[in-house]
């Protein structure tokens, strides 16, 4: 199937700084990435989707001045944690859609990224 | 607002047992369902996506029904073994694309 990969897997950073997490799809071109956050046992939620070379389209309740999402190709999407607090802290997900196989569109996950804010 | 709920939230078998997991959705206006699997501090594996207009899809040990008109989906694991041992996820797509999550069912296989 088709890869995405996200990067750093980890990071650990101080309360007011800003993080950068990178979501790339390798061997196919996303059109739409998707960030979802998940906290400790619970489910996955949509934080926002990114169209390529348009604004993100974020959902109720998230802050789109905090979580900057840029999706300048159609292999990269980025998110940025702007002003990080420990609140912040969770798993944050990206996702990414094309159509790497005739006829059937999905899904695609990276692996995620933890992050710790102290 | 589409909601997906999962029953069980946690199930412990021992191993051999073949099982069912359930997910249920609220607006059946669905363009595809998911299931995954979610290895602690992972991300996701997709498992099995059935489209709307069909019934059940199956994977090795894995099959998963749909019944778009009562909103309800099923997750078959057959001779369940330890390594099965995960959270699974059901998601559901709409028109945007966009997926909606179930929370999850914790499954335990015992050796």
């Amino acid at each position: 199937g088709a890869v995405v990969s996200q990067h750093p897997s980890r990071v650990i950073c101080k309360s007011g700084t800003s993080v950068k997490i990178e979501c790339r799809s390798l061997d196919f071109q996303a059109t739409t990435m998707f960030w979802y956050r998940q906290f400790p046992k619970q489910s996955l939620m949509l934080m926002a989707t990114s169209n390529e070379g348009s604004k993100a389209t974020y959902e109720q309740g998230v802050e789109k001045d905090k979580f900057l999402i840029n999706h300048a190709s159609l292999t990269l999407s980025t998110l940025t944690v702007t002003s990080a607090h420990p609140e912040d802290s969770s798993f944050y997900i990206c996702s990414a859609a094309g159509t790497p196989t005739a006829g059937r569109e999905t899904q695609y996950f990276g692996p995620g990224t933890r992050l710790l804010v102290l | 607002k589409q909601e997906v709920t999962q029953i069980p939230a946690a199930l412990s078998v021992p191993e051999g047992e073949n099982l069912v997991l359930n997910c249920s959705f609220t607006d059946s206006a669905i363009y595809n369902l998911q299931w995954f699997r979610q290895d602690p501090g992972k991300g996701l594996t997709s498992l099995l996506l059935i489209q709307s207009s069909q019934r059940e899809q199956t994977s090795g040990r894995l099959n998963a029904s749909l019944d778009k008109s009562s909103g309800r989906s099923t997750l078959y694991i057959a001779a369940s073994q330890p390594g099965d041992s995960a959270t699974y996820l059901c998601a559901v797509s709409g028109s945007a694309r966009q997926l909606t999550f179930g929370s999850g069912t914790q499954l335990t296989v015992l050796p």
